[in-house]
């Protein structure tokens, strides 16, 4: 079956501290990954992607994450938060099936920063 | 440019009424996706429409109905609302590429 998980619902953290937000997922199809942000009383904003090529990908405010196949996750980081980044997150997956773009989304993970 | 703009922004509903909700894409995007995110969880996949067609349902009920315009807009249909459906409703964009980008969405509360 197809899922994903976000094992952790919140994640407290000091504001200036590393953060990894993990995100695991389920498939036995060719994935396309996302991070959402979304902040209070609004939409999803697109945070960052992976479709092809490095693994590695970045996000314009210091966020990143990386696409591990053989562990599949793909777990976001920032190495220094801010009081700004306070937001729920959410990982999404397409599974490619070549027909609708779906996204599975998983249960989401607040991130709270605090001074 | 617009982002993906959604109507009307807040509405309320009784039990067994009918709600029309609607959204206009990217300009140049012809894909429009919709989203059920119920409070504290995740968005759950409605509906996705290219150029006027079906390409994707979710687990919805018959109830719930979309349909895509020429002009790539795309409204969503509930009827016989129950309290359950009381959501934030997310209509998205795709790119070609498959990105989705999300509107502000539509809060329905059905009492």
């Amino acid at each position: 079956a197809q899922s994903v998980t976000q094992l952790d619902s919140q994640v407290p953290v000091f504001e200036e501290a590393p953060v990894e937000l993990r995100c695991n997922y389920s498939s036995s199809v060719s994935v396309y990954l996302f991070w959402y942000v979304q902040y209070p009383n609004q939409g999803l904003q697109l945070l960052l992607k992976y479709l092809s090529g490095s693994t590695l990908v970045e996000s314009i405010n210091g966020f990143e994450a990386e696409f591990n196949k053989s562990q599949t996750s793909f777990h976001l980081r920032k190495p220094s938060v801010h009081i700004s980044d306070t937001a729920e997150y959410f990982c999404a997956v397409n599974f490619y099936t070549g027909t609708a773009i779906k996204l599975t989304f998983g249960t989401g993970t607040r991130l709270q920063v605090t001074l | 440019d617009a982002g993906v703009t959604q109507s009307p922004t807040h509405l309320i509903k009784t039990r067994g009424q009918h709600v029309t909700l609607r959204c206009s894409p990217i300009s140049g995007h012809k894909s429009v996706s919709w989203y059920q995110q119920v409070l504290g969880q995740g968005p759950q996949f409605i509906f996705q429409y290219y150029e006027k067609e079906e390409r994707g349902r979710g687990n919805f009920p018959d109830r719930f109905s979309a349909r895509q315009f020429p002009n790539y807009s795309s409204e969503l249909n509930v009827n016989a609302l129950l309290l359950g459906d009381s959501a934030l409703y997310l209509c998205a964009s795709s790119s070609p590429v498959g990105e989705l980008f999300f509107g502000e969405g539509s809060r329905l509360t059905v009492l």
